[in-house]
């Protein structure tokens, strides 16, 4: 597709339920990023993948979170156990640029969590 | 420690006078800088960045940000404020040798007609 795109655009669940987030970036970027943006907040860096591989987990909160880009295009960010704290827009970019390069972040509208 | 800091939640300008969002930035060794725009209910789109060079860079829809390496700031501008302009603007980070960004807690702005 022309742009990132991120699927649900919303998800409301239970405190205690799991949750699948996904990513697809744009076709060719090597880099994807998840960022976690809460409510009149920056956004909040998670995770870095650099082709398949998860280059930087060091923003992931805790082990409840995961996240996997196993062909080096398409990521799911998986949430376990959801806590009412989890509630937050995820946020998934992606850039041409190989490691240390100059690149921008091309962002997706975000996945609304919202957990009840 | 890398960060940013953007003093202002809030700018309000008049449509038709400069506007100025400002950022300062902290990072080990030389910086990446970028500048992003968020409209409600979406996602961020990128208006410009600073690699190396001209310390004053252009960029999407007018808008354009002086590096100032002394005082560590990259602040954003235009000249010429429109309604349209108002929404919520992120400055943001990367070190050369980093792959993490680093943003800002957001200015909203919000130009008067």
């Amino acid at each position: 597709g022309a742009g990132v795109s991120q699927t649900p655009s919303n998800k409301v669940t239970e405190k205690g339920k799991y949750v699948e987030l996904r990513c697809d970036p744009i076709s060719g970027h090597t880099a994807l990023y998840w960022y976690r943006q809460s409510l009149g907040q920056g956004p909040e860096f998670l995770i870095y993948f650099q082709g398949t591989g998860a280059a930087d987990d060091s923003g992931l909160p805790n082990d409840r979170f995961f996240a996997v880009r196993p062909e080096g295009s398409v990521s799911t960010l998986k949430i376990q156990r959801t806590e009412r704290g989890d509630s937050a827009v995820y946020l998934c970019a992606s850039s041409p640029t190989p490691v240390h390069g100059s690149g921008e972040l091309f962002f997706g509208e975000g996945s609304r969590l919202t957990v009840l | 420690a890398q960060s940013v800091a953007q003093p202002e939640d809030q700018v309000n300008v008049a449509e038709g006078n400069p506007l100025t969002v400002k950022c300062t930035y902290s990072v080990s060794g030389n910086p990446y800088l970028f500048w992003y725009v968020q409209y409600p209910n979406r996602g961020l789109q990128f208006l410009l960045k600073y690699i190396t060079g001209d310390n004053l860079v252009k960029g999407s829809y007018g808008f354009e940000a002086e590096f100032n390496k002394s005082q560590t700031s990259f602040h954003l501008k235009k000249p010429s404020a429109l309604v349209s302009d108002s929404a919520l603007y992120f400055c943001a980070v990367r070190a050369f040798t980093g792959n993490q960004f680093y943003f800002g807690t957001g200015t909203s702005l919000t130009v008067i007609p």
